[in-house]
């Protein structure tokens, strides 16, 4: 599974977007870029997921640059619930490649939310 | 639906005693996993199964044996616990047909070995 690379900690502003960088600028074509988020002493919650396009749910979007080497996350209105540790994490989608769904967790992004 | 819950949240050993940690979802998943998460560090795979009967190692597997004798239950098991051992463990499972693959994750056990 291809590396990532985040900064280690961001704050952002109550109510402003949140802008999360990752890079992976080993990724390989049938890898897709994942994103969960784990709140202080919770266990991980998953985000969004994509390949190459843009994808945006209930809860974030994710921009993926056009060579994919790298990618943001964002939080479009950042609340104090969104303070959390970020994780970017590339793999092939189940079964592809023989992949088990197993998740290579680095140490993520340390978003805090200032009121 | 309860999800994932793992039992105990919380227990406390000594070194060398042994004890099992549950994990059970009622999601009818077939995947489940077992993590460890370490003061300041990312989650580290010890063990997974991908089926009722099915187990395999993860990163960190040493000292730890798993067991998936029904779908819903993935039990952990610490033979003789080490003060290496202290961390708090999570469990998560997911559907082989889901269509983002997310995992589901257990709110965790914290173990400290003395």
């Amino acid at each position: 599974d291809a590396k990532t690379t985040q900064p280690t900690s961001m704050d952002c502003a109550e109510g402003r977007a949140a802008n999360l960088p990752c890079n992976h600028s080993t990724i390989s074509g049938n890898e897709y870029v994942y994103w969960y988020r784990q709140i202080h002493s919770q266990g991980p919650q998953y985000i969004i997921h994509g390949l190459k396009n843009n994808e945006t749910n209930e809860m974030a979007s994710l921009i993926i640059t056009e060579d994919r080497k790298s990618s943001t996350l964002i939080l479009p209105h950042a609340t104090l619930r969104d303070t959390a540790v970020y994780y970017c994490i590339v793999r092939p989608r189940q079964n592809e490649g023989g992949a088990t769904n197993k998740l290579i967790f680095g140490t993520g992004t340390l978003l805090a939310v200032q009121p | 639906n309860a999800g994932v819950t793992q039992t105990p949240k919380f227990r406390v050993l000594k070194t060398g005693q042994s004890m099992t940690l549950l994990c059970a979802q009622d999601m009818n998943h077939e995947y489940m996993y077992w993590y460890r998460q370490d003061p300041g560090m990312g989650l580290r795979l010890i063990h997974y199964s991908v089926g009722e009967g099915t187990t395999a190692k993860g990163e960190v597997p040493d000292g730890y044996n798993v067991s998936r004798l029904k779908k819903q239950n993935f039990l952990l098991g610490l033979e003789s616990a080490a003060p290496s051992q202290t961390s708090v463990y999570f469990c998560a499972s997911t559907h082989q047909r889901l269509a983002s693959y997310e995992q589901y994750f257990g709110p965790g056990t914290r173990l400290t070995v003395t």
